[in-house]
Order: structure tokens, then C-alpha cells, then sequence
């Protein structure tokens, strides 16, 4: 089964740091992909973890440990246009991503 | 990086009749599509899996009568939903899977909003 957990919403101001937790419990685990999702818009490609450990791409980072089923993802020195939903998706060897409900990160001046 | 495009954008149309929804990777041959479905304020719902030149895999509780998927070359996905209905009203989004050098990457489409009047 799947079974995906993220905090629902985060507040921070901007130039802060903000690291958004995810938990999951899926079969056949692949990797797992991090997406941005604006209101009314697709989701947008942030990363994808297959091995542990962290992945630093500029302003974001993810974090991934397979055995604990956990991964996360670190947003700094925060802009207001990174006010988003931000969605954990576990994939299998098919491909097929598995989303939560995502987290609403609000950056506030 | 990679881009999927989806056409049309938006499309408003009368109860009981068929739309048809083209997914396209632009610069990259993709095996394997998705199509999504978004509810407002909801998460993305994996509807079907696409794999060119096969039948299309279907989630449960997704009618694949109601919902044709067509994987006809390896840039093209369409999603034709068959007889709508105010409730099919959605967001549907595709994605591409993109697998250079071993390297798994996924890409969405901007997503087609689909009103049944």
C-alpha cells in the first residue's frame, strides 16, 4: 500500500531556511521525486533521490534515507516567489509517482 | 531541461461529448506518460499509466472506456475522455518519464482545465 506523510502547511519569512519533512511507506520503492506546484499550474521538477543521502541543487536540497522511509527537502535563503505547494512523491520501478497531499509553504516578508 | 507540452490548455464543453487531450515530449522520446487528474485543493490522482505501443494501464476506479489513452510514438500521448460529464470538470495533468543515461527524471505537462457544462 501507500501511505504518504508531509506537514499540511509552513510559514517562514524570507532569507530564512525551511525544511519540509516527508514520511512514506510504499511497495517497490524506486526513488522519490520532489515537485513545486503553484496555485493553478503544474507541478514543476525540484529533485529525485534513488541513493541516501543529500543532493544540493542551489537553493534546495533533498535528503533521502531508504531505510527509514524518509526524505527531505530544504528550501533557503527563502523568496516570496517560493510560496508554493511542495509535494513528496515516492516512485516505483514502473515510474509511477504516489503524491501526498503536499505542503503549502507561505513566505511572508 | 525537458519540456512537455499539453494541448489544449483549456476546454469548455457540453455534457456528452468526447474531448480529446494531447500530451507531447518535446525534446526527448518518452516510453512512458501519465495522466493525472487534480480536484481543487486536492493532491494529483495517478489516473493511467501510457507505454508506447501497448495498452494503457489503468488505476483502480478509472474506467478505461470512459477515459482512452493512446501511446501512438514515443512524443505523443493523447487522453480522450469519452462522453463527459460535469463531474469529469478537472485538471488534468500529464507527465513524461525522461531516462537519459540511467538518470530517471520525470516532467509534467502545464496541465489541461476541462469544464462540462
Amino acid at each position: 500500500g501507500q501511505n504518504i506523510d508531509q506537514p499540511t502547511e509552513m510559514t517562514a519569512t524570507e532569507g530564512a531556511i525551511v525544511q519540509i519533512n516527508c514520511t512514506y511507506q510504499t511497495s517497490g520503492f524506486n526513488g522519490l521525486f520532489w515537485y513545486q506546484q503553484h496555485a493553478g499550474e503544474a507541478p514543476t521538477f525540484l529533485s529525485y533521490n534513488v541513493l541516501d543521502g543529500l543532493e544540493e541543487k542551489g537553493r534546495f536540497s533533498s535528503f533521502l534515507s531508504r531505510s527509514k522511509g524518509y526524505s527531505y527537502l530544504l528550501l533557503k535563503e527563502l523568496q516570496m516567489k517560493d510560496s508554493a505547494s511542495y509535494l513528496c512523491a515516492p516512485t516505483d520501478s514502473w515510474g509511477k509517482l504516489q503524491f501526498g497531499a503536499g505542503t503549502q509553504v507561505v513566505v511572508t516578508p | 531541461g525537458a519540456v512537455v507540452s499539453q494541448h489544449p490548455s483549456w476546454v469548455i464543453c457540453k455534457s456528452g461529448t468526447s474531448v480529446k487531450i494531447e500530451c507531447r515530449s518535446l525534446d526527448f522520446q518518452a516510453t512512458t506518460m501519465f495522466w493525472y487528474r487534480q480536484f481543487p485543493k486536492q493532491s494529483l490522482m495517478l489516473m493511467a499509466t501510457s507505454n508506447e505501443g501497448s495498452k494503457a494501464t489503468y488505476e483502480q476506479g478509472v474506467e478505461k472506456d470512459k477515459f482512452l489513452i493512446n501511446h501512438a510514438s514515443l512524443t505523443l500521448s493523447t487522453l480522450t475522455v469519452t462522453s463527459a460529464h460535469p463531474e469529469d470538470s478537472s485538471f488534468y495533468i500529464c507527465s513524461a518519464r525522461d531516462e537519459p543515461s540511467g538518470q530517471e527524471t520525470q516532467y509534467f505537462g502545464p496541465g489541461t482545465r476541462l469544464l462540462v457544462l
